[in-house]
């Protein structure tokens, strides 16, 4: 039973457009929300998170929007630049305290 | 600062011999996590540590064995390794609510 949901495999966006990376969860209790970065060969690393009491959070290119009532959230980033192909991952931390992964976006900017 | 550390970096095993990977973070994190990463699959949670002294499950647990030896380490046991058990293995340490450090994985293969 995936309680995280990332249903597409792979998005290729020209570089300088918007990327939007999706992701589904199933239990509206779970009340924070992370994304991750991966190059291959290395771990992932953290780039920006949400709690459940706001519906947005922004990072420089990087922005969260959170639809709570769609058990929804996605990943903005703006512009896109080829330095940002790499797997994106969406997590939850439930509510024993165990963090959870969707199965990941691959995300290719073309120059 | 070295963060998460775990070794080895490439192991290659046979079916049916034992192995224990090695991790330790210097973060004073009190949470630790063991993930693996299959094609398509994304980053699966095998344990979970909350605190010394106390492991727990996560969602693919059959096969390997946790030890919480302190707060700095977190070792994940293969007892009798299997084909089905090649993978890239992750460790991962963090304060929930906040982002993960993981380390650079090992990559594991059963023959």
């Amino acid at each position: 039973d995936q309680q995280v949901k990332q249903n597409s495999p792979s998005l290729s966006v020209q570089e300088g457009r918007i990327s939007i990376l999706n992701c589904d969860y199933t239990n509206s209790m779970f009340d924070y929300f992370l994304w991750y970065k991966k190059y291959p060969a290395e771990g992932p690393t953290f780039l920006i998170s949400i709690s459940s009491i706001k519906d947005k959070n922004e990072d420089g290119r990087f922005t969260v929007f959170l639809n709570k009532s769609a058990k929804h959230l996605s990943l903005h980033i703006v512009p896109s630049q080829p330095g940002d192909s790499a797997v994106y991952f969406c997590a939850v931390y439930n509510q024993g305290g165990k963090l959870i992964f969707g199965q990941g976006t691959e995300l290719s900017v073309k120059p | 600062n070295a963060g998460v550390t775990q070794t080895p970096k490439f192991q290659v095993l046979k079916t049916g011999q034992s192995m224990t990977l090695q991790c330790a973070q210097d973060m004073n994190h009190n949470s630790m996590y063991w993930y693996r990463q299959d094609p398509g699959m994304g980053l699966r949670l095998i344990y979970y540590s909350a605190s010394e002294g106390t492991t727990d499950k996560g969602e693919v647990p059959n096969g390997y064995n946790v030890s919480r030896l302190n707060k700095r380490e977190f070792s994940l046991r293969l007892e009798s390794a299997a084909p089905s058990q090649t993978s890239v293995y992750f460790c991962a340490s963090s304060d929930p609510p906040h982002g993960t450090h993981f380390g650079n994985g090992t990559r594991l293969t059963v023959t």
